[in-house]
């Protein structure tokens, strides 16, 4: 079983339109996380939730908007998809809050997002 | 933001260990030293971590200088599996009471075979 899964593995849609990437952990994790690597393949964090609240949300779009059902899935929803936006999103989860610097961080294999 | 300096590219031969150095020179008291491997159209895959103490597991070892402001991760032996991207990160406080790792451009290690 894949212990994080994101859904779809890849995703070529036009500008201006709204697409969701989805994501799923198995692992019994309390936070998950939406890391964005560009085309220079930096690792960026976006948002980091515990337990369905949000506890980490970096220098992001307003576009960009994550949502959590419950503590299993952090969905990222993306309004008016733009050119700049095209790159690999990875969903990760670790077990407990980021306040525990031990933390191990599990990934998941990425949507590769291409925007024309 | 707490900082990491790695070199931008390794070679190894296969069955050779590898030493893969990382400078952190401002690190604090508290903060994790963490490694991480990406593999070609995959996502990170944590290798170890460790604070003060030499640490090992079944991917690898992770020395750390005395004074913390350096660290090495050893690879024993090499295989092709190896060959990916490696990054060393400091877990460190993002405010908010929370941490977080934060990646920096890492190592590409490239396995000859």
């Amino acid at each position: 079983d894949t212990a994080v899964s994101q859904t779809p593995k890849y995703l070529v849609t036009q500008m201006g339109n709204d697409k969701s990437i989805k994501c799923e952990q198995n692992l019994g994790h309390d936070t998950m996380y939406w890391y964005k690597q560009d085309s220079k393949k930096f690792l960026k964090i976006m948002f980091s939730y515990n337990n369905k609240e949000l506890i980490i949300n970096e220098t992001v779009p307003n576009r960009f908007s994550p949502k959590s059902p419950d503590k299993a899935h952090l969905n990222l929803h993306i309004n008016s998809l733009e050119l700049g936006d095209s790159a690999v999103y990875f969903c990760a989860s670790s077990q407990d809050k980021t306040a525990r610097r031990n933390e191990k961080l599990f990934f998941g294999s990425g949507t590769q997002l291409s925007v024309l | 933001d707490a900082k990491t300096t790695q070199p931008n590219s390794m070679e190894s031969n296969e069955e050779e260990p590898v030493h893969l150095p990382c400078n952190h020179s401002t690190i604090s008291g508290t903060d994790y030293i963490h490694w991480y491997r990406q593999l070609p159209s995959q996502g990170p895959e944590y290798v170890i971590h460790g604070l003060t103490s030499n640490v090992n597991n079944r991917m690898a070892s992770l020395a750390i200088a005395e004074d913390r402001k350096s660290s090495t991760l050893i690879l024993h032996r090499a295989t092709l599996r190896d060959a990916a991207v490696y990054y060393c990160i400091l877990y460190a406080y993002s405010g908010a009471g929370s941490y977080q790792l934060t990646f920096g451009k890492g190592t590409k290690l490239s396995v000859i075979p």
